[in-house]
C-alpha cells in the first residue's frame, strides 16, 4: 500500500485564489512527521512546511498552512492568495519515527499546480 | 540550513558506461540520502549513506548497480554503473539538519543515457 497518496495529478487555479492540495498518509507508527516540498521547473526541491504527529496546532508558514486531520490521516497543503510563481510540482512526504531520526522521507506522486493569470 | 552542491548538474552518457555523481554539504551531517526521480515521477529513495559504514539500500536497488561512498561527514558519491536508457533520471542528494527534521536537497544531476 502507498504510504503517501496525492490524488490530484494536476490543478489549475486562478491567480489570487486559495488552493488546497490533498495528501493522505498511511502509517502505524504513532510518531511521524509530514512535509511539503515545492519543485519548480528548474528542479530544485524547496521545503515549505512541516507538521509533527504530536503537534496540537496546524502548521503555518507565511502563505502556506497545513490542514492536519490526524483521525482521517490527511495533511492537506493550503496556499492562500496564489501567485504565478506558485506554479510547480508539490510533493507531500512523510518520515516515520521520531524527529531527527535516521530515515529518509517517503514521497507522494506529486501534484502539478498551474496558476493562471 | 544546509547547502548541498552536486556535480555534474547534467550529463549525457553512453549505454554501458558508468558515471559518478558527487555531493558536497557545507556542514557535517550524519546521514546523507540519495534519491532518483524518473521523468515525470516522484522521488524514490535509493539508499542511505552513513559515514564509516556501508550504505543501506532500499528494495529494488543494489550496491553493484549504485555503489555509494561516504568518506567523511560532508561528502558522498553515487555511481550509476553499466547504464542503460532506463537509468535516465534526475539523481538527488539530500541531507537532514533542518529544525523540523526536513531534508535539504542538492540541485540534482540530470542523466540522459543514450
Amino acid at each position: 500500500a502507498q504510504k503517501i497518496t496525492q490524488t490530484q495529478p494536476g490543478m489549475f487555479v486562478q491567480e489570487k485564489e486559495a488552493v488546497t492540495l490533498d495528501c493522505t498518509y498511511d502509517t502505524s507508527d504513532p510518531s511521524y512527521g509530514l512535509f511539503w516540498y515545492k519543485q519548480p521547473s528548474s528542479g530544485e526541491m524547496i521545503f515549505l512546511i512541516y507538521q509533527g504527529s504530536y503537534d496540537q496546532q496546524n502548521a503555518t508558514e507565511g502563505r502556506y498552512s497545513l490542514n492536519f486531520q490526524k483521525a482521517r490521516k490527511s495533511a492537506n497543503l493550503v496556499i492562500s492568495a496564489s501567485q504565478l510563481g506558485d506554479s510547480a510540482m508539490y510533493f507531500c512526504a512523510m518520515r516515520e519515527g521520531l524527529k531527527g531520526g535516521a530515515d529518509g522521507l517517503t514521497f507522494g506522486k506529486g501534484t502539478h499546480l498551474i496558476i493562471q493569470p | 540550513s544546509a547547502v548541498i552542491s552536486q556535480k555534474p548538474s547534467r550529463d549525457i552518457c553512453q549505454r554501458g558506461t558508468s558515471l559518478t555523481i558527487q555531493c558536497q554539504v557545507d556542514s557535517q551531517v550524519t546521514m546523507m540520502f540519495w534519491y532518483r526521480q524518473q521523468p515525470g515521477q516522484s522521488l524514490t529513495l535509493i539508499a542511505t549513506a552513513n559515514q564509516g559504514s556501508e550504505a543501506t539500500y532500499e528494495s529494488g536497488f543494489v550496491i553493484d548497480k549504485f555503489p555509494i561512498s561516504r568518506p567523511n561527514l560532508t561528502f558522498s558519491t553515487l555511481t550509476v554503473s553499466n547504464m542503460s536508457p532506463e537509468d535516465s533520471s534526475i539523481y538527488l542528494c539530500s541531507a537532514g539538519g533542518g529544525i523540523s527534521g526536513e531534508l535539504f536537497f542538492g540541485e540534482g544531476s540530470r542523466l540522459t543515457v543514450l
